[in-house]
């Protein structure tokens, strides 16, 4: 079965400091993997997506991902943090085979200090 | 619509009572699903839809918990008998082809609380 694990469900960090979001998967097929983000009291918004081809990937808001099969991860990362980064950002992953559902991870809440 | 809509965004229920949850996905998406967003939790997968048809319903908790949808648009979540620990923010994605590798569109979701 599909699992998504996301250390540290707070991350902070300082305005201008690298942020690194954490995200391990287990599949038994390379599966399809996605960061979404939640900014409070809304729904949750695609960020970028991994499905084929080039292994890193570059999303909204200057945010980008590396898939890495040998590691299973799937870290997001932003070279410089924004006070309006600050959500919760939750990882999740899709089996290519077809069974259609996303699987989440508990999500990690990012705080940006001034 | 423009987006995915829920109704309503909040309900406050008494424990024992029936609830129905509304969504209404982006038009044109053939694909619907339910999860449910516990306090300190991730989403939990309750049920997928592509048309009409639930072909996966695997995460419902109990037999407390249904959804259908009809005319491959609206799809009503309903609780029976709520109890204090249904209690979550209950969200409606929609995706416009029911494969994995497309973007699913959520709602804002519908915060229940039971007391």
């Amino acid at each position: 079965a599909q699992s998504v694990t996301q250390l540290g469900s707070h991350v902070s960090v300082s305005e201008g400091a690298l942020v690194l979001l954490r995200c391990n998967y287990s599949s038994s097929v390379p599966p399809y993997l996605f960061w979404y983000v939640q900014y409070p009291n809304q729904g949750l918004q695609l960020l970028l997506k991994y499905t084929t081809g080039a292994t890193l990937v570059k999303g909204i808001n200057g945010f980008e991902a590396e898939f890495k099969k040998s590691e299973t991860s799937f870290h997001l990362t932003k070279p410089s943090a924004h006070m309006s980064d600050a959500a919760e950002y939750f990882c999740a992953v899709s089996d290519p085979s077809g069974t259609y559902k996303y699987i989440f991870g508990t999500g990690t809440r990012l705080k940006v200090l001034a | 619509g423009a987006g995915v809509s829920q109704s309503p965004s909040n309900k406050v229920t008494e424990k024992g009572k029936d609830v129905e949850l509304r969504c209404d996905p982006i038009s044109g998406h053939t694909a619907l699903y339910w999860y449910r967003q516990s306090l300190g939790q991730g989403l939990e997968f309750l049920i997928y839809f592509q048309g009409n048809s639930a072909p996966d319903k695997s995460g419902l908790p109990s037999d407390r918990f249904s959804a259908e949808r009809t005319g491959g648009s609206v799809s009503t979540l309903t609780i029976q008998r709520t109890q204090q620990e249904d209690s979550a923010v209950y969200l409606c994605a929609s995706s416009s082809q029911g494969s994995t590798n497309t973007e699913a569109f959520f709602g804002q979701g519908t915060r229940l609380t039971v007391v």
